[in-house]
Formats: structure tokens, sequence, C-alpha cells
């Protein structure tokens, strides 16, 4: 998998936009970018994933750079049930590792009130 | 819908007990996964099975670790001996075709004392 780089934590107040990074510098042509989030006592939670265009959906959107070597994720509201561990992901495009996801250590987001 | 379902919850045993965890994949998904998360890490693939098959076993310590999905639906993962570093979540997740959109059940907190 193509390595990513995520700041271990941030911090959002309730109601304001949460924007979280990602580096994916040796990202491939064919590779997605994939963001799941994970509250506590809880299993990882599919978020969105993108290839090049910008892409939005009911939880987030997903804004990928021109060169596609860092991405952001976009929370518009963050709410205190947004309080998590966010993971970027870039899953190898083919092979016999396909769809298999690696898990780094994410970016632990808190949402004060 | 109902999502993925694991069971138990949580476990205590005794170091070289045997213990197992059980999963009920979404209905209809074909592609089961075994993640092992210690704490303050992300989730680590240990098996992938596409149907009945186990497509990548590469990260299973098979010395202790064994698992099966007979039919091809629910899976069962087993330890045995329980060593005192097992201690961890064991997460089930569930996909269509391989997808990287996996969805996840709750895991199983086992502790081994």
């Amino acid at each position: 998998d193509a390595k990513t780089t995520q700041p271990p934590s941030m911090d959002c107040a309730e109601g304001r936009a949460a924007n979280l990074p990602c580096n994916h510098s040796t990202i491939s042509g064919n590779e997605y970018v994939y963001w799941y989030r994970q509250i506590h006592s809880q299993g990882p939670q599919y978020i969105i994933h993108g290839l090049k265009n910008n892409e939005t959906n009911e939880m987030a959107s997903l804004i990928i750079t021109e060169d596609r070597k860092s991405s952001t994720l976009i929370l518009p509201h963050a709410t205190l049930r947004d309080t998590a561990v966010y993971y970027c992901i870039v899953p190898n495009a083919g092979g016999t590792s396909y769809g298999k996801l690696t898990f780094g250590q994410g970016t632990i987001l808190t949402v004060h009130p | 819908e109902a999502g993925v379902v694991q069971s138990p919850r949580y476990k205590i045993i005794e170091k070289k007990q045997p213990v197992a965890f059980w999963c009920n994949p979404i209905s209809g998904h074909n592609t089961l996964y075994w993640y092992l998360q210690n704490l303050g890490q992300g989730p680590e693939l240990l098996i992938r099975y596409e149907n009945e098959e186990a497509v990548d076993d590469s990260q299973l310590p098979k010395d202790r670790f064994s698992a099966e999905r007979l039919k091809g639906v629910d899976s069962t993962l087993k330890i045995q001996p329980a060593e005192l570093g097992d201690s961890a979540v064991y997460l089930c997740a569930s996909s269509l075709d391989n997808g990287r959109e996996q969805y996840f059940g709750p895991g199983t907190r086992l502790t081994v004392t």
C-alpha cells in the first residue's frame, strides 16, 4: 500500500468544519484514497473514497489535490458524535493484495462543545 | 439490514486455554476478513476469505491460530493455546467481491490473564 501520513491528533469545535489532512506522496495513478473512522469501542466505518475528483456524500467531502499527493477529509459541521480516529488508506490497485486495507495509526479527532 | 454480527463481545480467559470467536457477515457478502487490533493501533489483517477459500492468510500465526468459513457464510477464528500477548480486539468485516468498502462488526475484546 502507498504510505500515508496523518497528524496524530486534531481538535475541532462543535458546529465548525473539521479538515483532516493526509499525505500520500507515493500514490500511483490508479490507486484510490479511502477514509475510514473508528468511534471508541466500535469497528471501523467506511466514510468515502476517491481517485482524482472531489467527492461528497452524506457523511463528508473528500478533496484530492491535482497532483494526488495529498487529500483532505472535510466534515462540514462536526458534532460530538464525530469524535473518533480517522484513517486515510491507499490500498494496492491490483495483484494479490487487491482489497487489502492497511490501517496506520490515524488521526484522533476530538470535537469539543 | 443487519450489520456484521460478532460474538462474544468480551472474553476473559487464562493463558494456555483455547478460545473461539464467531462472525456472521452481511447477507450476500462473499468476502470475509478477520483483523486484530492492539491497543492504540490500527487494525491488522489476519485472514481474508473469498467464499469458503482462505485467499490471504499470510499474517495468521498458524502455530496457534486457525480459522474456518464453512459454507461460505459464518466464520470462526480460534486460538489454541492463548498467550498473554493475544489480548486485543478481534474484528470481523465483510464486503462484496473483495471490495475496499468493508463493513466491520463491533469486535470481540479478548483478555488473557
